[in-house]
């Protein structure tokens, strides 16, 4: 089985700073998919950015960056400059590529952008 | 173009009795599946569907079930609910089992009360 830790639970960062938000995981697959998403109130979870676990090259979107440690089962998010707009709940998680199907979600980071 | 449809927004019921949710997909994706998001247990795996056939199931009681329709429209049904049922379902839908270009909806809020 699959799981998905995020340790912090409430995070705030002052406008225009970067912040990083953490994630480890626990698998015995060795093809899989990581992904940060992002839940505003509205509601709808919002895909952020996503890793392959084969690929060594941090994936990269515009302001958010990761940093995925495979050895450490470890991907974390950074936030730089960040935004009013970045104020959400984000989540991480996990799909095996073999079933390509399910996510497993952390519990979540509530996120505060302050102005 | 269109982003996943999920309707109602907002549904309060009362205990004992039955829902249905609905869930359009984006045109052309095959693959619907639903999550249940609770405070206490957060983002949970409800069961998924392509081309009308459930190809995985999470860990909930027979009291959860769903169909998927020929035009991949998806439906979710809970019978005799139960306060415990309150939460927010989510449905998401992608391309095939392949992609992990996964789009989600914005919930349909279930109270029981």
């Amino acid at each position: 089985a699959q799981t998905v830790t995020q340790s912090q639970p409430e995070m705030s960062v002052q406008e225009a700073e970067t912040v990083t938000l953490s994630c480890t995981y626990d698998t015995s697959e060795s093809n899989y998919y990581l992904f940060w998403y992002k839940q505003p109130p509205s509601r709808q979870m919002i895909l952020v950015i996503r890793q392959e676990a084969y690929k060594q090259q941090n994936a990269t979107e515009n302001r958010f960056s990761v940093n995925f440690q495979k050895a450490a089962k470890s991907f974390s998010l950074k936030i730089s400059d960040s935004q009013l707009g970045d104020t959400a709940m984000y989540f991480c998680a996990f799909m095996n590529k073999n079933t390509g199907n399910q996510f497993y979600f952390g519990t979540g980071t509530s996120l505060t952008v302050i102005p | 173009k269109a982003g996943v449809t999920q309707t109602p927004r907002y549904l309060i019921k009362t205990r004992g009795q039955q829902v249905t949710l609905s869930c359009s997909p984006i045109s052309g994706h095959r693959s619907v599946s639903w999550y249940q998001q609770t405070p206490g247990q957060g983002l949970q795996f409800l069961f998924e569907y392509f081309s009308e056939t459930q190809r995985n199931k999470g860990n909930f009681p027979g009291r959860f079930s769903g169909r998927q329709f020929s035009n991949s429209r998806s439906e979710m049904n809970v019978s005799t609910l139960e306060l415990g049922d309150s939460a927010l379902y989510l449905c998401a839908s992608s391309l095939s089992r392949d992609s992990y270009g996964y789009t989600f909806g914005s919930g349909t809020r279930l109270t029981v009360v």
